[in-house]
């Protein structure tokens, strides 16, 4: 089962724009990580976020942590044609034993 | 450093039929997970392998097997081929000796059975 759902499913928009993906989990958790996907190729690693942390910046990305609320915000701003990708948000989980688990994705289209 | 390798990339089964795929880690990395990315279900996760140990397990069928040699190279096999296996396995490793490690993946091997 999925851990975090991600919101919106798609998500398209004109270069040079913001693009705001919205995360939600269910339990506790140690972190929460953000990756991209291209088309056909494996997942790359974006950012971590720890659970004491509410802010993270790294470039143009900026990843937002609630865990009162269990939910978790990643804002690319100035996009590219290039961030034209999927985004998945996973969490580790504060249960011994949990695996890493990744929510449904947001597929990012950022039209030149 | 060489990223995560994985092989074959493209594969055709047949119902039935059993399977291998390989996944060579980043040099030094001891843990390597694997996972099933369908449209319908998404990334789930199948096992993790750390020091040729299965330190986690996904609710998959038994059909589903890995292991991992003393190098850290892992392999996954499937037995009995269904066509719901149809979908693009992925490996990921990471250094797995502390918490909050991000995941280095491969770019997959697609698995399509006829």
């Amino acid at each position: 089962s999925q851990q975090g759902e991600e919101d919106p499913q798609a998500l398209s928009i004109q270069e040079g724009e913001n693009a705001t993906m919205n995360c939600s989990y269910k339990t506790s958790i140690n972190n929460l990580q953000w990756y991209r996907q291209n088309s056909g190729r494996g997942l790359v690693h974006l950012i971590l976020i720890r659970s004491n942390e509410r802010e993270k910046h790294s470039g143009r990305l900026r990843v937002t942590l609630d865990t009162s609320k269990k939910s978790s915000s990643l804002l690319i701003t100035a996009s590219r044609a290039a961030d034209t990708a999927s985004y998945f948000c996973a969490t580790d989980p504060k249960s011994s034993g949990d695996k890493l688990t990744f929510g449904t994705g947001t597929r990012l289209a950022v039209r030149p | 450093k060489a990223g995560v390798t994985q092989t074959p990339r493209y594969l055709i089964k047949t119902r039935g039929q059993q399977v291998t795929l390989s996944c060579s880690p980043i040099s030094g990395h001891r843990s390597v997970s694997w996972y099933q990315q369908t449209p319908g279900q998404g990334l789930q996760f199948l096992f993790e392998y750390f020091s040729e140990t299965q330190r986690n397990k996904g609710n998959f069928p038994g059909r589903f097997s890995g292991r991992q040699f003393s190098n850290s190279r892992s392999e996954m096999n499937v037995s009995t081929l269904e066509l719901g296996d149809s979908a693009l396995y992925l490996c990921a490793s990471c250094q797995g000796d502390r918490e909050g490690q991000p995941q280095h993946f491969g770019d997959g091997t697609r698995l399509s059975i006829l």
